[in-house]
């Protein structure tokens, strides 16, 4: 597509639940990066996929936390056991393999914890 | 371990005069410096970058600074206008010990810009 697409936009899930977050970045991106944005805070990055390499999932903060890149392409950020500080705004952002302008940026999903 | 900082949580400026954002960071393997702009409901979009190597590029109407022995950056914008008005993310790359490089940035908290018309 012509963007980076992050399904649902908003999600509101009660405590204890399990929730997952889907992203679609640009065709031919070979990089794909999650981060979330809690109230009041900056972008803090979770995990970052690179072609066939491992995954970088220094940025995830439980084991709650996984994801996964199907096929080098779509995305699914699964959060297990939520938590009301799980409640954030989660954006998912794609790029070639080396950019220069950096991230495109989905417009992220909006998770409420209740 | 904050190694982006970005310590004015917001800032206002009348139309036409200059906005300055700035930025200050920790860590010597940074080598890539960006800007993002964020308005609400949206995610950020790319404004402006620089390399370690530069001291200054600058885009039309705004201009990034790097001073490396400072380890410090800001972002100029001038004439400012009631659009530029949202949040302003630094954002940082570091070099890999390897020497390759990597994607991975590292985003400070943001500032908010007010252009009052």
């Amino acid at each position: 597509g012509a963007g980076v697409s992050q399904s649902p936009s908003n999600k509101v899930t009660e405590k204890g639940k399990d929730v997952e977050l889907r992203c679609d970045p640009i065709s031919g991106h070979t990089a794909l990066y999650w981060y979330r944005q809690s109230l009041g805070q900056g972008l803090e990055f979770l995990i970052y996929f690179q072609g066939n390499s491992a995954p970088d999932k220094s940025g995830l903060p439980s084991d709650r936390f996984s994801a996964e890149r199907t096929g080098g392409s779509v995305s699914t950020l699964t959060i297990q056991r939520t938590q009301q500080e799980d409640s954030a705004v989660y954006l998912c952002a794609s790029s070639p393999r080396v950019s220069g302008h950096g991230y495109t940026f989905g417009s992220g999903t909006r998770l409420t914890v209740v | 371990d904050q190694q982006v900082k970005q310590n004015s949580p917001s800032l206002s400026v009348q139309e036409g005069r200059i906005s300055i954002l700035n930025c200050d960071y920790t860590n010597s393997m940074f080598d890539y410096f960006l800007w993002y702009k964020k308005y609400p409901a949206e995610g950020p979009t790319f404004l402006i970058s620089i390399s370690s190597i530069k001291d200054k590029n600058e885009d039309g109407r705004f201009t990034v600074f790097l001073n490396k022995s400072a380890k410090h950056l800001s972002l100029h914008i001038v004439p400012s206008q009631p659009g530029d008005s949202a949040v302003y993310f630094c954002a940082a790359r570091a070099r890999l010990t390897s020497g390759g490089a990597t994607n991975k940035l590292i985003f400070g908290t943001g500032t908010l810009l007010a252009v009052q018309p």
